[in-house]
């Protein structure tokens, strides 16, 4: 079963920084790999979808890569700012299926 | 397309109650899902349909849980009897046909379930 795992768990940096959040799955079969944001209360929002094929993706300042055959996933964030605190959730999507496996969450908190 | 639609958002019951979930996909989307959120386990995916038709439900925890789509605009999530362990957020989403992949899952809301 596909097992992933997003660390650090939490991360608190201050406003202007520039941070990276780690995603690593166990089965590398995958369709394609996903970055959601989730506020507090709220559902998930899609950040960046990367296609297997793919190496990475960007969208403002957001940056995802993918290694796939490494099973490894990491967005970047630049010049983080208050807004962007929220939980991050890593989650792939399996050849051959169509659900998405979870990865825990990291939950990022930028302080002004 | 005002997206995924959840009802209720929050739901209060008591152990043993019977709980109805309820959710409406976007239109044109053939996929739908339930998936359930705790602190202890995350986002698991519980069960999911294509074109109406469950496809994957071995996420159900028990025979307490089950999932019907009468139609492409409605589903719902029952559990009977409920448990205080039930307690969690429970989440809708659809997705596009295969033909249109590229794009993720849309989720809806929420529904924040507590069992007393």
């Amino acid at each position: 079963k596909q097992e992933v795992t997003q660390i650090p768990a939490a991360l608190s940096v201050p406003e202007g920084e520039n941070l990276v959040l780690n995603c690593s799955f166990t089965d590398s079969a995958i369709y394609n790999l996903q970055w959601f944001r989730q506020d507090p209360g709220k559902g998930l929002t899609s950040l960046l979808l990367i296609q297997s094929s793919q190496r990475e993706q960007t969208s403002g300042r957001l940056n995802a890569s993918l290694d796939k055959s490494s099973g490894r996933s990491t967005l970047y964030i630049a010049a983080s700012q208050p807004g962007d605190s929220a939980t991050y959730l890593c989650a792939v999507e399996q050849t051959g299926a169509n659900n998405l496996f979870f990865g825990t969450g990291t939950r990022l908190t930028v302080i002004p | 397309d005002a997206g995924v639609i959840q009802s209720p958002r929050h739901e209060v019951t008591e152990m043993g109650q019977e709980v109805t979930l309820r959710c409406k996909p976007i239109s044109g989307h053939d996929y739908l899902f339930w998936y359930r959120q705790t602190m202890m386990r995350g986002l698991e995916l519980l069960i999911y349909f294509n074109n109406n038709v469950p496809i994957d439900d071995s996420g159900m925890p028990e025979d307490r849980f089950s999932a019907k789509m009468p139609n492409a605009s409605f589903s719902t999530l029952k559990i009977q009897p409920s448990e205080p362990r039930d307690s969690a957020v429970y989440f809708c989403a659809s997705s596009p046909p295969p033909s249109k992949r590229g794009e993720t899952q849309y989720f809806g809301p929420g529904t924040r379930l507590l069992v007393l």
